[in-house]
């Protein structure tokens, strides 16, 4: 079957560094999404991977390891505002794609 | 204004009724797709559609149904309504030719059944 892992909640505090983590088992392999969902909203794009290594955008890392089925986001410099829930997927192939549950980070003062 | 919009935003609904869920997009996308979210639980996809002709059941499509009645518009329906749909539902367009092929959904449905 399809499954992706990502800790339920985390707690960080304002300007330090988190990662949250994301191992994946599926059927096949054409990506792995983070998405950014506050609270009641619409999740929005943070960034791909289809690559092994690290992708940076600002304050935002991604990075994958296809051999440990294993990704992680990282956020440096935490703001107030990075309080949501952080969303790893897959794209196992073609075009579904596959959500974790979700990862709720409360960054605290 | 906002390139996918879905409406209503809110809606509370008794078990048995019909219920439609409307989805536009300008993004000018040929995919869409209906996902659910509950709590303690990830999107899940009850249908997607490449294109006008194209519709496709998701993982979760018994008890709904959907239509594609141009590029830019994918409804959602209930048919009969039970407690257990209760969720927040969203509507999603991607394009395939984009360099990262992400999703950009609408802002969601609340579906509360009583």
């Amino acid at each position: 079957g399809q499954n992706i892992d990502q800790p339920t909640e985390m707690t960080a505090t304002e300007g330090a560094i988190v990662q949250i983590n994301c191992t994946y088992q599926t059927s096949g392999f054409n990506g792995l999404f983070w998405y950014q969902q506050h609270a009641g909203e619409a999740p929005t794009f943070l960034s791909y991977n289809v690559l092994d290594g690290l992708e940076e955008k600002g304050r935002f890392s991604s990075f994958l390891s296809r051999s440990k089925g294993y990704s992680y986001l990282l956020l440096k410099e935490l703001q107030m505002k990075d309080s949501a829930s952080y969303l790893c997927a897959v794209r196992p192939g073609g075009f579904k794609t596959i959500f974790g549950a979700g990862t709720r980070l409360f960054v605290k003062a | 204004d906002a390139d996918v919009t879905q409406t209503p935003r809110n809606r509370i609904t008794k078990t048995g009724k019909r219920i439609m869920l409307e989805c536009s997009q300008t993004k000018g996308h040929d995919r869409m797709y209906w996902y659910r979210q509950d709590p303690g639980l990830g999107l899940r996809l009850i249908y997607y559609s490449f294109d006008v002709k194209d519709i496709n059941k998701g993982e979760i499509s018994d008890g709904y149904s959907v239509s594609r009645q141009a590029q830019a518009k994918f409804s959602l329906s209930l048919e009969s309504a039970i407690p257990n749909q209760t969720a927040l539902y969203f509507c999603a367009t991607s394009d395939p030719s984009g360099t990262d092929n992400e999703q950009f959904f609408g802002p969601g449905t609340r579906l509360t059944v009583l």
